[in-house]
């Protein structure tokens, strides 16, 4: 597609309940990031595949926050039991690789506003 | 620890009037530093990356300038359309291609 695309736009969750975030990334694009960000506050990264294998998930805050992409195109973050802090923007980004992202960096979505009551 | 800093956190400005955006940074080694433009409701939109102390890349108002310890973004002659947030973030030498934000600075540009 002609951007990353995010899916649902908002989500509103009772506390407790399991949420599920996609993201279709740019077609082609190998490198695909999770970030978090809190009203006011700059991204927080999350997660980072590259392709179907996730590098890195250092930045997931607890076992309750999961992410898989098992096909190396779309990317699903799901977080369970979910708490009132867990309220953020979710954003998924792409990218074509290592060296691509130093030139352009990662094009963003625009993000799903999740709000936890 | 690496760490990224913003200054200010919000930039009132009449249109016409020039100023910098201030972005320092402590990190074990720098791969690369990044300015983002983010419009509210939006991702994060990229418009530069510096990789080496003394480098400077223009994009129409805007230059971005780096050294060892801090970048800035010069805004000149703003116009109500460059209104928004900047984020500065970097990728540190060793990581994942991760990006570390800073807080970001509002800018409000105003006719």
């Amino acid at each position: 597609g002609a951007g990353v695309s995010q899916s649902p736009r908002y989500k509103v969750a009772k506390r407790g309940q399991d949420v599920a975030l996609r993201c279709d990334p740019i077609s082609g694009h190998v490198s695909l990031f999770w970030y978090q960000q809190a009203l006011g506050q700059g991204p927080e990264f999350l997660t980072y595949f590259q392709n179907e294998a996730q590098l890195d998930k250092s930045g997931l805050p607890s076992d309750r926050f999961f992410a898989e992409r098992p096909e190396g195109s779309v990317s699903t973050l799901k977080i369970q039991r979910t708490q009132q802090e867990d309220s953020a923007v979710y954003l998924c980004a792409s990218s074509l690789g290592g060296g691509e992202i130093r030139r352009r960096g990662y094009t963003f979505g625009s993000g799903t506003r999740l709000t936890v009551v | 620890e690496d760490q990224v800093t913003q200054s200010p956190e919000a930039l009132r400005l009449q249109e016409g009037e020039s100023s910098s955006l201030n972005c320092s940074y402590t990190v074990s080694g720098l791969r690369g530093l990044f300015w983002y433009r983010q419009d509210p409701g939006k991702g994060p939109e990229f418009l530069f990356t510096l990789y080496s102390a003394g480098e400077e890349k223009e994009k129409e108002r805007l230059k971005a300038t780096l050294t060892k310890k801090e970048s800035f973004l010069h805004i000149t002659a703003p116009k109500p359309e460059d209104s928004a947030t900047y984020l500065c973030a970097v990728q540190v030498s060793g990581a994942t291609n991760k990006l570390i934000f800073g807080t970001g600075t509002l800018l409000a540009v105003q006719p």
